[in-house]
């Protein structure tokens, strides 16, 4: 699987948008772009998965450029429970195994 | 309905025991995965269970089993704890194996002294 490449933090204020970048530059053709957080102390949670068409759910919206070599997470109105680390994942399913591959992620703190 | 379930959620172990962790999935989803996360990393996929039978294992060593029962439940077993092994232990499960996002449970806490 691709790997990505976020940045390790990110700050953003209570009620505006997040944007969370992630850069995926190997994607092959078949692996879609998929996002977690993780809440401290908590399990993983899914957010939203793309493969080249931009996705929305009422958790947040996903944009894939169009060479899909990079994506961006938008939380459009971001509350302090928010505050999290945010997983970009490029993910192939496969005949075997199907393991995520969690980077250290992106630590997005939703300041007051 | 009840979300993917963990048990214990805080466990402390002494080097050189062995450790039973258990996990149930969501009911209906056939697939179990494991995954171990060291403080101040992601997680590291362990196995993958579908349909009761072993899809896939990551790096780890063979003090590391796991099983996936009837019911879907599964346990992860280590065995020879070393003080390494302390982590959070996340089970997640997805009813198929294929698309779709995985549902992590809280996890259990070990810790090895």
């Amino acid at each position: 699987d691709a790997k990505t490449t976020q940045p390790t933090s990110m700050d953003c204020a209570e009620g505006r948008a997040a944007n969370l970048p992630c850069n995926h530059s190997t994607i092959s053709g078949n692996e879609y772009v998929y996002w977690y957080r993780q809440i401290h102390s908590q399990g993983p949670q899914y957010i939203i998965h793309g493969l080249k068409n931009n996705e929305t759910n009422e958790m947040a919206s996903l944009i894939i450029t169009e060479d899909r070599k990079s994506s961006t997470l938008i939380l459009p109105h971001a509350t302090l429970r928010d505050t999290a680390v945010y997983y970009c994942i490029a993910w192939r399913v496969q005949t075997g195994a199907n393991n995520l591959f969690f980077g250290t992620g992106t630590r997005l703190t939703v300041i007051p | 309905d009840a979300g993917v379930t963990q048990s214990p959620t805080h466990l402390i172990k002494t080097r050189g025991q062995h450790v039973t962790l258990r996990c149930s999935p969501i009911s209906g989803h056939k697939s179990v995965s494991w995954y171990q996360q060291v403080l101040g990393q992601g997680p590291q996929f362990i196995f993958q269970y579908y349909e009761k039978e072993e899809r896939g294992r990551g790096n780890f060593p063979d003090r590391f089993s796991a099983r996936q029962f009837p019911n879907y439940s599964s346990e992860l077993n280590v065995n020879a704890l070393l003080l390494g092994d302390s982590a959070l232990y996340l089970c997640a499960s997805n009813p198929i194996r294929g698309l779709g996002g995985y549902t992590f449970g809280s996890g259990t806490r070990l810790t090895v002294v």
